[in-house]
């Protein structure tokens, strides 16, 4: 069946450290990828998303780069703060017609102060 | 509360029990969904409604039986559930599509005993 791969489990980087997530998929009819945010306690948040129809998206010190020939999509934080603590879900879905939202099973990011 | 509100917040029921988990969106959504989240699983799909139609059923067990009596509500009907179903089930709502920003409420902390 459809899965979404996400590299790695766990990842510990020093504050103002980048850090990079990757995740693959399966369905190559996945056109939508959020990714989300859980802090300890709370629910998932967006904090980006990308469409098929764009290579690459950026906001402020958060960005994620698609390729679909390769199925593979990343996560990049730059200058890490305590805060970016959390962890991180990216997934894939299939938009127009379809709801079935595939999530991978989570980077818990770990920035150190 | 605004956004998505889940009741109750935390549940302990035993085998025989049945019990439901409420879940209530005040964003004029018209997609509805149930996720189970548990330390061994990522997020798993486990119902989604779309204006009040039931459009992905993720091949979950009949003792967990949604309903979505409108747009704004959606439940999760409980029986003769098994310690393995201990997890916390996150509702969340969107857009009309699978391309759509999810909005997750804050979850019910089950515990089956």
């Amino acid at each position: 069946g459809e899965n979404v791969e996400q590299h790695p489990s766990t990842l510990s980087v020093q504050e103002g450290d980048s850090a990079v997530i990757k995740c693959t998929y399966s369905d190559s009819a996945s056109n939508y990828f959020p990714w989300y945010k859980q802090e300890l306690g709370k629910r998932p948040q967006l904090i980006i998303d990308i469409r098929s129809n764009v290579g690459e998206k950026k906001d402020q010190r958060i960005a994620v780069t698609l390729n679909k020939t390769a199925k593979h999509f990343s996560l990049h934080i730059t200058e890490t703060q305590p805060e970016d603590s959390a962890v991180y879900f990216c997934a894939a879905s299939i938009g127009t017609g379809g709801f079935k939202t595939i999530f991978g099973a989570g980077t818990r990011l770990f920035v150190k102060a | 509360e605004t956004g998505v509100t889940q009741t109750p917040r935390h549940l302990v029921m035993g085998m025989t029990n049945k019990k439901s988990l409420k879940c209530e969106q005040h964003l004029g959504h018209n997609a509805m969904y149930w996720y189970k989240q548990s330390a061994k699983k990522p997020l798993e799909l486990m119902f989604v409604y779309s204006l009040e139609e039931r459009v992905e059923n993720n091949s979950v067990p009949s003792r967990f039986s949604p309903e979505c009596p409108n747009s704004s509500h959606l439940f999760l009907h409980l029986h003769t559930l098994q310690p393995e179903d201990s997890a916390l089930y996150l509702c969340a709502s969107s857009g009309t599509g699978g391309d759509y920003e999810q909005y997750f409420g804050p979850g019910t902390r089950l515990t089956v005993t």
